[in-house]
């Protein structure tokens, strides 16, 4: 079954900065990568998509990448704000979106004042 | 606004109880989806469904089963719980057409003692 690996499990940036989170998957037969956040307490909730005939997608300040041959996709924050603090997943499934997604640990994003 | 209910936030059960949780979307998706959510984990997928009476195994079905006799209402069912089965569990559904995007439920946290 597909595996997917996310790094760092925390990240700390002072706020204004950029923040990158990078994930690698191992089924070729992926091709919906989608992005969730989850603030404390609360339900994740998704941010951003992209779809394996697509190289990038922006939103924002929020970007995604992916590098099919590669087999990994990333996640970029720009003017990082105190709200974007928050546990970040990403994911990985090989139905185009219509099965269950295999997430990787989640990353805590921590926006520093 | 799409909502997805649970049936408790929060439930304590003994070991060897049969434990059922329940999961409510009122937007008439086809696809819904159990997870457990353990902190360092991720979300694990236990088990999901395209349909009325139809299921799917996710990645960890071991302990677990499921039903889905309306096609508002997804039930996952402990049969016999442990100790290891103590973890927060969500619910989520997608319309499975016009978008993948999954919709949490607001999670349900199991302590089994």
């Amino acid at each position: 079954g597909e595996n997917v690996e996310q790094h760092p499990s925390t990240l700390s940036v002072q706020e204004g900065d950029s923040a990158v989170i990078k994930c690698t998957y191992s089924d070729s037969a992926s091709n919906y990568f989608p992005w969730y956040k989850q603030e404390l307490g609360k339900r994740p909730q998704l941010i951003i998509d992209i779809r394996s005939n697509v190289g990038e997608k922006k939103d924002q300040r929020i970007a995604v990448t992916l590098n099919k041959t590669a087999k990994h996709f990333s996640l970029h924050i720009t003017e990082t704000q105190p709200e974007d603090s928050a546990v970040y997943f990403c994911a990985a499934e090989s139905g185009g979106g219509a099965d269950g997604l295999t997430f990787g640990k989640g990353t805590h994003l921590i926006i520093q004042p | 606004d799409v909502k997805v209910t649970q049936s408790s936030r929060y439930l304590v059960k003994r070991t060897g109880e049969k434990v059922f949780l329940e999961c409510v979307q009122d937007m008439d998706h086809e696809n819904m989806f159990w997870y457990r959510q353990d902190p360092g984990l991720g979300l694990r997928l236990i088990y999901f469904s395209y349909d009325v009476k139809m299921k799917e195994k996710g990645d960890i079905p071991e302990g677990y089963s499921v039903s889905r006799e309306k096609k508002e209402r997804f039930s996952l069912i402990l049969e016999s719980a442990s100790t290891n089965q103590t973890s927060m569990y969500l619910c989520a559904s997608i319309p499975g057409t016009v978008s993948y995007e999954q919709y949490f439920g607001p999670g349900t946290r199991l302590t089994v003692t």
